[in-house]
């Protein structure tokens, strides 16, 4: 299995902030890396595909970028509703994983 | 809009058989997409289970595949999950989702809202 690793675990940030949230996957996956967006007691958001690509209806403050093994997720200017546990998912081969998540909380 | 929902016990006993169903409304599950299952143990990550096509192709993860049966009934627009011998260590909220294709592979876009199950004696 491809294992994905996110860094950091956690962020503390406050809003208007620039977030950056990596990924790395345990072998070459090209671009076939996801990101979602999680907020509690909800189903995961995808916000990000092919590893750049803004999913339909997502704020442009959300951005991907990266190939190969190194990915990152940026949030240009962090807003309230943006206070949630961000996963990256490869989609190179099967079984899909998910990274362990990264928590972004209110400095 | 594609709405999914989850249905099915919330409880179920240790070496006992875990099934739920899952609703596809607003779109056919006969479409040119695929269904998954992705659970969530309380407090921690996401797991892929498997997917399955209309016309009956499954993909399931191997650290599952033993104990997953993923079958679609497309004359309901549903699609189901069944796991066996399950343990505490299967206590999580399960989610359906639908994959769609996006620049060449597959992602989950739509999901469901997600159901509970915990197995306890």
């Amino acid at each position: 299995d491809i294992q994905m690793t996110q860094s950091p675990s956690s962020v503390s940030a406050s809003v208007g902030d620039r977030v950056t949230i990596t990924c790395r996957a345990s072998q070459g996956i090209s671009n076939w890396l996801a990101w979602y967006q999680q907020k509690p007691g909800k189903a995961p958001k995808l916000l990000i595909y092919a590893a750049s690509s803004l999913q339909s209806g997502v704020p442009s403050r959300f951005s991907g970028s990266g190939s190969g093994t190194d990915f990152t997720l940026t949030i240009s200017s962090l807003q309230p509703e943006d206070f949630a546990t961000y996963y990256c998912q490869q989609a190179n081969s099967f079984p899909w994983t998910f990274g362990q998540g990264t928590k972004v909380e209110i400095k | 809009q594609v709405q999914l929902q989850e249905s099915g016990p919330g409880l179920v006993k240790p070496s006992g058989t875990l099934s739920l169903t899952c609703a596809v409304s607003g779109g056919s599950i006969s479409s040119s997409d695929w269904w998954s299952w992705v659970r969530q143990p309380p407090g921690k990550g996401l797991e892929w289970i498997g997917e399955i096509y209309h016309s009956g192709s499954t993909n399931y993860n191997p650290s599952l595949k033993s104990r997953v049966i993923i079958s679609v009934d497309k004359s309901r627009n549903q699609f189901s999950l069944i796991l066996s011998s399950v343990t505490a260590a299967d206590t999580a909220v399960y989610y359906c989702a639908r994959l769609s294709k996006y620049s060449s592979t597959w992602y989950p876009d739509y999901w469901g809202q997600g159901t509970l199950v915990t197995v306890s004696s």
